[in-house]
């Protein structure tokens, strides 16, 4: 069965950069099929796609937060990787990653989701 | 970007009951020359990652019960559970795929009267 887990610090002071690892387990990540995501949730509020990547490295990124995210994936340890910079109190959520499945040639939903992990930024 | 408006945002259903969640977006997400509708619905339960129910507007996910249904084409949809149980008990998104920014309606919450 696969599973996705993230992994990272659970506290990130103001202005510096979050960084979170997908490793994904029971498949690899190095298929066609599929595109690796990450969204978010902030407390009280609903689901934010935040970016995806392919396993050659091809990656969208949502058009509010693209000139902070930074994302990368390493087939050999079969996970991928996000990077969040200058982090404000906005920015604390759980943050999931997902296999985003293609359908009709684009990736188009998230059917596997790892269990997220809480970000808080607070200095 | 397309946005996707839920209504309502919550709503409070007797066991046994219909449960309605309807699903807007600010352009059409039928694509012309698949005739397929490219939205999704997911269920969110606390403490849990969300859940794909449904894809194309219609197609359950492998191992979602047949009280789930999804309906609707072009810019409106609607999610229906049939027959509400207390597992049922979750916030709902509508989640379009029809572009290359995948966005979330802002959620439904889904009670037991």
């Amino acid at each position: 069965q696969l599973q996705l887990q993230e992994s990272g610090p659970g506290l990130v002071k103001p202005s510096e950069t979050l960084s979170l690892t997908c490793t994904v387990s029971g498949g690899s990540i190095s298929s066609s099929d599929y595109f690796w995501g990450w969204i978010r949730q902030p407390p009280g509020k609903g689901l934010e796609w935040i970016a995806n990547i392919e396993y050659r490295g091809y990656t969208y990124r949502n058009p509010s937060l693209e000139s902070r995210v930074t994302t990368s994936v390493d087939t050999s340890k079969n996970h991928f990787s996000l990077n969040l910079s200058s982090v404000t109190a906005a920015d604390t959520a759980v943050y999931y990653c997902a296999r985003h499945k293609r359908l009709a040639e684009r990736p188009a939903t998230f059917d596997f989701w790892g269990q997220g992990t809480l970000v808080t930024v607070s200095s | 970007d397309i946005v996707m408006t839920q209504s309502p945002d919550s709503l409070a259903v007797s066991l046994g009951e219909r449960a309605t969640i309807n699903c807007k977006s600010s352009r059409s997400v039928l694509y012309s020359s698949n005739n397929k509708n490219y939205l999704a619905w997911y269920q969110h339960k606390p403490g849990q990652p969300p859940k794909l129910l449904i894809y194309w507007a219609s197609t359950r996910e492998s191992g979602v019960p047949d009280r789930f249904s999804g309906s609707g084409s072009g810019t409106d949809f609607t999610l229906t559970i049939s027959s509400l149980q207390a597992e049922d008990v979750a916030v709902y998104y509508c989640q379009q795929y029809y572009t290359d920014s995948w966005a979330f309606g802002q959620g439904t919450k889904v009670e037991i009267k």
